[in-house]
């Protein structure tokens, strides 16, 4: 199947700061990938469609300056949470969709834990 | 539009007992629908996917799910459950060409000895 990567694994950071999580497509070419969040004992909640080239379309209640998302390639989408505060602490997971396929399966990332302290 | 209900939050089984995970779908078109598990600190593993093929559609480590379309359900079973099956499950509809994913509030399973 296809793999999909992100980097880091675990990320602790002081409030204020910026982060820098990356998604990686590794054997396939990803027009779409998607971000999403989820707090502990929680299901996942969708933060934004991003599509190579183009704006990412976020979901409403996502603050798209607080959260930008960068897809440079097509196997490449980077999500930044600015000036991020201890509420911005949560699981994040990227996925990424293999149009071709056309059975719309998303292939997920083993996520990136956050802790902003 | 498109939503998933997952039927309690948690469930418990013996070993070797049958598990059965429920799911049920909201959708106005044929739906795409998907079972994912998801093991601490880590990201989602695709468990089966119902595609409009076959209505049973059999996974991995021996799950199956059965699409029923005038229950809108897609329950996830197993006929004996390992100790390695507890995790979390979730249930995810997508429809169409907009392929975003609709995710169920997810089921604790709990596996005793």
């Amino acid at each position: 199947g296809a793999v999909v990567s992100q980097h880091p694994s675990r990320v602790i950071c002081k409030s204020g700061t910026s982060v820098k999580i990356e998604c990686r497509s590794l054997d396939f070419q990803a027009t779409t990938m998607f971000w999403y969040r989820q707090f502990p004992k929680q299901s996942l909640m969708l933060m934004a469609t991003s599509n190579e080239g183009s704006k990412a379309t976020y979901e409403q209640g996502v603050e798209k300056d607080k959260f930008l998302i960068n897809h440079a390639s097509l196997t490449l989408s980077t999500l930044t949470v600015t000036s991020a505060h201890p509420e911005d602490s949560s699981f994040y997971i990227c996925s990424a969709f293999l149009r071709d396929r056309g059975d719309n399966e998303q292939f997920f990332g083993p996520g990136t834990r956050l802790t902003v302290l | 539009a498109q939503s998933v209900t997952q039927l309690g939050s948690h469930v418990s089984v013996s070993e070797g007992a049958l598990v059965l995970l429920r799911c049920n779908y909201s959708s106005s078109v044929p739906p795409y629908l998907f079972w994912y598990v998801q093991y601490p600190n880590q990201g989602l593993q695709l468990l089966l996917k119902y595609t409009s093929a076959a209505t049973l559609v059999k996974g991995i480590n021996g799950f199956e799910a059965e699409f029923k379309k005038s229950e809108t359900s897609f329950h996830l079973t197993k006929p004996s459950a390992h100790m390695s099956d507890a995790a979390e499950y979730f249930c995810a509809v997508s429809v169409g060409n907009f392929n975003k994913f609709y995710f169920g509030s997810g089921t604790k399973l709990n596996v005793k000895p």
